[in-house]
């Protein structure tokens, strides 16, 4: 089955305590990305990937890094977490050119206290 | 940079209402998509629109693109309770941006 999955889906964590959220889709897209949703903002890019060793700031990139070793996985990283990365994050992939769909992973709930 | 406005923010209707949702960009767009989010789900690829002018329609569900490509619409005839969830825009330029999205809720 065509998939993006995210593990964990729910992570309570403190100020301060590094955290990785990993991504990994099983379509062999070259494109991928991640996303923060918070309530009236929609969907906001924080990083996105070309391809393979290809990585960009999107949006609102401060305080996350990502990292693009292969070609399925996407890890998204926060060094020092603070309460403003509260949120529900997504991860995305699709094929290279304009005219492709997105595909979401389920979505991780991640609360910084 | 290219900006993706969505009105309304909620909608609240009675089952067999109709409903639409409606997108404007600050710049004109090669192409435009619509996803749909359930609640407590992720977002699904709905439709994507590239012609001026362009309009879709999935059963009870019509997309249009606007002629300047610009604006777009989706209007949903008859609402059920399984329209429920939050639809958004995506206008694609040399990148992706998200409206913010209309939160759906439909009154059986």
């Amino acid at each position: 089955e065509a998939q993006v999955t995210q593990n964990p889906r729910y992570l309570i964590t403190v100020t301060g305590k590094k955290l990785t959220v990993t991504c990994s889709q099983n379509m062999n897209h070259e494109y991928m990305s991640w996303y923060r949703q918070d309530p009236g903002l929609g969907l906001r890019q924080i990083y996105y990937s070309m391809n393979v060793e290809v990585t960009d700031k999107g949006d609102v990139p401060e305080g996350y890094k990502v990292s693009r070793k292969e070609k399925r996985n996407f890890p998204l990283i926060l060094e020092s977490p603070s309460p403003n990365q509260t949120s529900l994050y997504f991860c995305a992939s699709r094929r290279t050119g304009f005219i492709n769909e997105q595909y979401f992973g389920p979505g991780t709930r991640l609360t910084v206290t | 940079g290219q900006q993706v406005m969505q009105i309304p923010q909620y909608q609240h209707v009675q089952e067999g209402e109709d409903f639409t949702t409606y997108c404007n960009s600050s710049t004109t767009l090669s192409n435009i998509q619509w996803y749909k989010q359930r609640p407590g789900g992720h977002p699904v690829f709905l439709i994507q629109l590239v012609k001026s002018g362009e309009v879709k329609k999935q059963k009870r569900l019509t997309f249009q693109f606007g002629e300047a490509k610009k604006n777009s619409s989706l209007h949903i005839t008859a609402t059920q309770t399984t329209d429920v969830g939050t639809y958004f825009c995506a206008g694609v330029n040399n990148d992706m941006r998200f409206g913010a999205g209309t939160r759906l809720t439909v009154k059986p």
